[in-house]
């Protein structure tokens, strides 16, 4: 079966300007993962869908960023405006049941690398 | 804070030895962890998992052993191959809407 899908894969922006990136998660999975990943670290959880509604985005950065994922399929995230400390790895993930599944496996995509200057 | 760490950040090994990496975790409440490889340029793959009720679990050439009473996780991968290299992450899963909480990462360098 077809992975994760993510692009762009490689985005270079100035100081606040404005970057979306996009998800196509695996056919029939109800639930979507945003992370962000910074150099040298694990990747953090930044929002949590399942199928079309928000089930955690605690540690999403809401004066920035934004994300929606409106027909329960794919998925954008929108930085802006971007400041430095935004250049990361963003990864997408999908699982095939709702949230809350014991051991449901995530399944990441490629990711989009970002850079701020 | 509550948080899931690596006690090495490299790991290097010759080919053919045996790898263990080590994780810590603090929240004694978790239950299920899970091993990711994040190959350079890719997204995190799953390796293995287990359940807080269970102390060992093995797959093909990997085993993840449990210590509850330390709050230890490690991962054995018998003859390690070049195809290994990889940064391993452990993960914990918290709550109920299956959320993952990353360590940060061990790079684990195959030596031929």
């Amino acid at each position: 079966e077809a992975g994760v899908a993510q692009s762009p894969r490689y985005k270079i922006i100035e100081k606040r300007q404005s970057v979306a990136f996009w998800c196509n998660p695996i056919s029939g999975h109800a639930t979507l993962y945003w992370y962000q990943q910074i150099l040298g670290q694990g990747p953090k959880l930044l929002i949590q869908f399942q199928n079309n509604g928000v089930v955690d985005d605690s540690q999403l950065p809401k004066d920035r960023f934004s994300a929606e994922r409106l027909k329960g399929v794919d998925s954008t995230l929108k930085i802006q405006p971007a400041k430095l400390e935004d250049s990361a790895v963003y990864l997408c993930a999908s699982s095939l049941l709702a949230s809350g599944a014991f051991g449901e496996t995530q399944y990441f995509g490629p990711g989009t690398r970002l850079l701020v200057l | 804070g509550e948080s899931v760490g690596l006690h090495l950040p490299t790991l290097s090994v010759q080919e053919g030895d045996n790898s263990i990496i080590n994780c810590a975790y603090s929240n004694s409440a978790s239950d299920y962890f899970i091993w990711y490889k994040q190959e350079s340029g890719k997204g995190p793959q799953f390796i293995i998992d287990i359940r807080s009720n269970m102390d060992k679990r093995q797959g093909q050439r990997v085993t993840v052993l449990l210590n509850k009473t330390v709050k230890h996780l490690s991962l054995q991968i018998a003859a390690t191959q070049p195809g290994d290299s990889a940064v391993y992450f452990c993960a914990e899963k918290r709550g109920a809407t299956n959320k993952l909480i990353f360590g940060t990462g061990t790079l684990l360098a195959v030596q031929p």
